[in-house]
């Protein structure tokens, strides 16, 4: 166990739709990281947070959007969902401090049908 | 800006036998390396790291791997691989700097017959 909680495990969603995506990174870790993982685009950086604040962002759509709470989790919104979203996504967090590990959640596997 | 290369997508092996991995990276300032394995229908889990020092890095499983710097590499070799190897094995890399973001490698899908 990676001390990484993400929530849902699953979700089934049709076109168009609107999903958020939980990301309860480990005690005291104050960046959090989103990556998604596809079969054609392997893992790629999204978006990460550093203790609230955006610090750095990659390959993340427009319609994806994320935010990092006070209290540390972060929650990442997909809207407009299109059949290429489907996706494994995955949270990862590490302590920002000279970090030298992230550690990954489970993953949330997100279809679009 | 950093990246990483790794060279073979996937690579069969038979069980007992030696395997190597190979990570390439390229970046403009010094940076950590990562060895990351993801086992089927699983999360991504930390094999091992090279922060400093020793360039043979010894991490779990029986993975090693080691630190070139003139041919930014950062192989991973383990000496006999076991069937319960067979997963996806990802090098990654990360700046030196506070909170730095990290970026992967495409993957290398490790599969190992009996």
């Amino acid at each position: 166990d990676s001390g990484v909680t993400q929530t849902p495990k699953h979700l089934i969603t049709a076109t168009g739709q609107r999903v958020t995506l939980r990301c309860s990174p480990r005690s005291g870790d104050l960046s959090v990281y989103w990556y998604q993982q596809s079969l054609d685009q392997g893992l790629q950086f999204l978006i990460q947070y550093y203790n609230g604040e955006e610090r750095a962002k990659g390959n993340i759509l427009e319609r994806f959007s994320a935010q990092q709470f006070p209290d540390l989790h972060s929650e990442l919104n997909l809207s407009s969902l299109e059949l290429g979203d489907s996706a494994l996504y995955f949270c990862a967090s590490s302590s920002g401090r000279l970090n030298t590990e992230a550690f990954f959640g489970q993953g949330t596997r997100l279809t679009v049908v | 800006a950093q990246s990483v290369t790794q060279l073979d997508s996937q690579v069969p092996v038979f069980e007992e036998a030696p395997v190597e991995l190979r990570c390439n990276y390229s970046s403009s300032v010094s940076v950590y390396l990562f060895w990351y394995v993801q086992y089927p229908n699983q999360g991504l889990q930390l094999l091992l790291k090279y922060l400093s020092g020793s360039t043979l890095v010894k991490g779990i499983n029986g993975f090693e791997a080691e630190f070139n710097k003139s041919q930014t590499s950062f192989h991973l070799r383990k000496p006999s691989v076991h069937i319960s190897d067979t997963a996806e094995y990802f090098c990654a890399v990360m700046a030196y700097s506070s909170a730095s973001k990290i970026i992967f490698g495409s993957g290398t899908r490790l599969s190992i017959r009996p």
